[in-house]
């Protein structure tokens, strides 16, 4: 089976602008999760979709958004972006049950100028 | 707040030493996870156990969960330089994961 697949693998965009990554998951998993990982913050929850559905979110603020399609592929959206958005973004699938281990993506990078 | 938290936040050993971590929680749980993160890469999954399980093996990593005290270890036997990682640990509550441990393996 093929991972879960992240475009872009990098990016530059410049304050104000704003971005769309992208998330493919492993074939038959329902779930998809989102997490931005700083230097600073750590490792923090964005948010998870389950059947096109967002099942949880983190504290995030609005300009961060996601989606999730019918064949489980995920895109999120930052509008406005802030320098401090400057962070890697990773994308995690599972099957959606319980016990269900999450399998990551290598994320994308993404750099505020 | 997440419910998993790593500690120690640094850990450096010699090649060949063992390594542990440990997580504390909140809430009850089903089962608990640790991951492994390579710089720059997604976290890779080690091991799962389950909130009725109170060790489990995987080649040369050990788990140990204590309901009790809501707590977990993980322990890395024979440490080798290709462990150098972060290492998080997550419930499956909520799937948040602390700041980690970083692991350093001096060869």
């Amino acid at each position: 089976k093929a991972g879960v697949t992240q475009t872009p693998r990098y990016l530059i965009k410049t304050r104000g602008q704003q971005v769309t990554l992208s998330c493919s998951p492993i074939s038959g998993h329902r779930s998809v999760s989102w997490y931005q990982q700083t230097p600073g913050q750590g490792l923090q929850f964005l948010f998870e979709y389950f059947s096109e559905t967002q099942r949880n979110k983190g504290n995030f603020p609005g300009r961060f958004s996601g989606r999730q399609f019918s064949n489980s592929r995920s895109e999120m959206n930052v509008s406005t972006l802030e320098l401090g958005d400057s962070a890697l973004y990773l994308c995690a699938s599972c099957p959606g049950e319980l016990n269900s281990p999450l399998h990551f993506g290598n994320g994308t990078r993404l750099t505020v100028t | 707040s997440q419910q998993g938290e790593e500690d120690p936040q640094a850990l450096s050993i010699q090649e060949g030493e063992n390594a542990t971590m440990n997580c504390s929680y909140k809430t009850s749980i089903n089962n608990l996870q640790w991951y492994r993160q390579n710089s720059g890469r997604g976290l890779v999954h080690l091991i799962l156990i389950r909130s009725n399980e109170r060790e489990k093996h995987s080649g040369r990593l050990r788990v140990t969960l204590d309901t009790s005290k809501k707590s977990s270890s993980l322990l890395i036997t024979a440490s080798r330089a290709a462990d150098t990682a972060s290492y998080f640990c997550a419930t499956e509550v909520d799937m948040r994961f602390g700041a980690g441990t970083r692991l350093t393996v001096k060869p």
